[in-house]
């Protein structure tokens, strides 16, 4: 039961243009979601984060979409680099329990 | 500051053995947490540790354990390993574990079981 999912396991972006990766979750309790991403033979870092009281945040490029309705979540990266080439992770943190649980990941490759 | 620390960064065993994996958080950090990333699976989670306390549990048979000493360096052991168990075994570290609190990762631990 995957109660976070990135239906999209990899997206191509040119470089210089926008990137979107979508997240979607089934959990009425996550209030809170997070962006990762992972170099290869890296660990995930963290990348943006929003509160379930907001629909967005912003942080340089990087822009977080939250439709709490649609239970969707978004990242923008805008203009993309090849240097955002990397798997992006979304995560949700269960209320009260205070588990996270993370999506299956999205292989973003940005072309020069 | 020292990041988290995961030994070894390589593993090869076979079915039927067990393995035990370290994971050092960063200095202050209380709280560490595992996750298994395979293919297609994304990062599960596996268990938290909060002060030497299981806080949290994933759904994981009981071959998957885990335990935190008291200056929060963690091990994680897997008894009698199947070849599934394959997989990128991560370890991140937390000063608490708050819903705003973001997690530092490790490079991971790569187990190979043949």
């Amino acid at each position: 039961d995957q109660q976070v999912k990135q239906n999209s396991p990899s997206l191509s972006v040119q470089e210089g243009r926008i990137s979107i990766l979508n997240c979607d979750y089934t959990n009425s309790m996550f209030d809170y979601f997070l962006w990762y991403k992972k170099y290869p033979a890296e660990g995930p870092t963290f990348l943006i984060s929003i509160s379930s009281i907001k629909d967005k945040n912003e942080d340089g490029r990087f822009t977080v979409f939250l439709n709490k309705s649609a239970k969707h979540l978004s990242l923008h990266i805008v203009p993309s680099q090849p240097g955002d080439s990397a798997v992006y992770f979304c995560a949700a943190i269960e209320s009260g329990t205070y588990k996270y649980i993370f999506g299956t990941g999205t292989r973003l490759k940005v072309l020069a | 500051k020292a990041g988290v620390t995961q030994t070894p960064r390589y593993l090869i065993k076979t079915r039927g053995q067990q393995v035990t994996l370290s994971c050092s958080p960063i200095s202050g950090h209380r709280s560490v947490s595992w996750y298994q990333q395979t293919p297609g699976q994304g990062l599960q989670f596996l268990f938290e540790y909060f002060s030497e306390t299981q806080r949290n549990k994933g759904n994981f048979p009981g071959r998957f354990s885990g335990r935190q000493f008291s200056n929060s360096r963690s091990e994680m052991n897997v008894s009698t390993l199947e070849l599934g168990d394959s997989a990128l075994y991560l370890c991140a570290s937390s000063l608490e574990l708050r819903p705003t609190e973001k997690l530092f990762f490790g490079s991971g631990t790569q187990l190979s079981v043949l």
